[in-house]
């Protein structure tokens, strides 16, 4: 399995709260990214990540912000959950340069009550 | 619209049939990847094309790119339980090598 982990692996939180979710990598990859994964839309990305510091917005960047200040950590945060934020958050690393393979995390389950 | 749709959007086959799932772009095909997703848990990758009339094969899973059409397929062969899952389709439709774009998935089941 690729070096990526996600935590938590499931997290309940309260409407209005704020919720980061980390991404770890042991890959030195250079391209990180965050997933959203809801039935009928299928993974929808989020933010993206170049490099340190380098980040980059999505499809559905909206209440969503993150941070990497350092190559092996994504943290996604929410700023204030809220109910259409509940789903299933993956992770994924690598670089679509040269053709190589995007790995995936086990993904985190939120729900926001 | 979905940029990339995936046809069909469930199956159900008996265990040793034959199968075929289409993921079919709106956009031009830079690379496509395919993964499988077991119920509940992360995507493993099964392969990635990248140029047109491309045919890659692990075990009993074939994908084709026809750049043409922009479409991919994944054929089974000779289908097993253990290929039950969710297929997804995620490709670079923007030609920028730095995110993919995923269809909605096909949910696959295996009868025996």
């Amino acid at each position: 399995d690729a070096g990526i982990t996600q935590s938590p692996r499931h997290k309940v939180t309260e409407t209005g709260t704020p919720v980061t979710l980390r991404c770890h990598q042991t890959e030195n990859h250079r391209y990180m990214y965050w997933y959203r994964q809801d039935p009928g839309h299928g993974l929808r990305l989020i933010h993206y990540s170049y490099g340190v510091k380098d980040t980059d917005k999505g499809e559905v960047s909206d209440g969503y912000s993150v941070s990497r200040s350092k190559t092996e950590d994504f943290l996604l945060t929410l700023e204030s959950a809220t109910s259409s934020q509940t789903s299933v958050y993956f992770c994924a690393i690598g670089s679509l340069v040269g053709g190589t393979e995007a790995f995936f995390g086990q993904g985190t389950r939120l729900t926001v009550v | 619209s979905q940029e990339l749709e995936q046809s069909p959007q469930s199956l159900i086959v008996q265990e040793g049939k034959n199968l075929t799932i289409n993921c079919t772009s709106s956009k031009t095909l830079y690379g496509l990847y395919w993964y499988k997703q077991k119920y509940g848990e992360g995507l493993i990758f099964l392969m990635m094309l990248q140029k047109g009339g491309e045919e890659k094969s692990h075990e009993k899973i074939t994908a084709k790119l026809d750049e043409k059409k922009q479409q991919s397929s994944l054929h089974i062969t000779a289908s097993q339980p253990s290929h039950a899952g969710i297929y997804l389709c995620g490709a670079d439709i923007h030609g920028t090598a730095s995110k993919l774009t995923f269809g909605t998935g096909t949910r696959l089941q295996v009868t025996l």
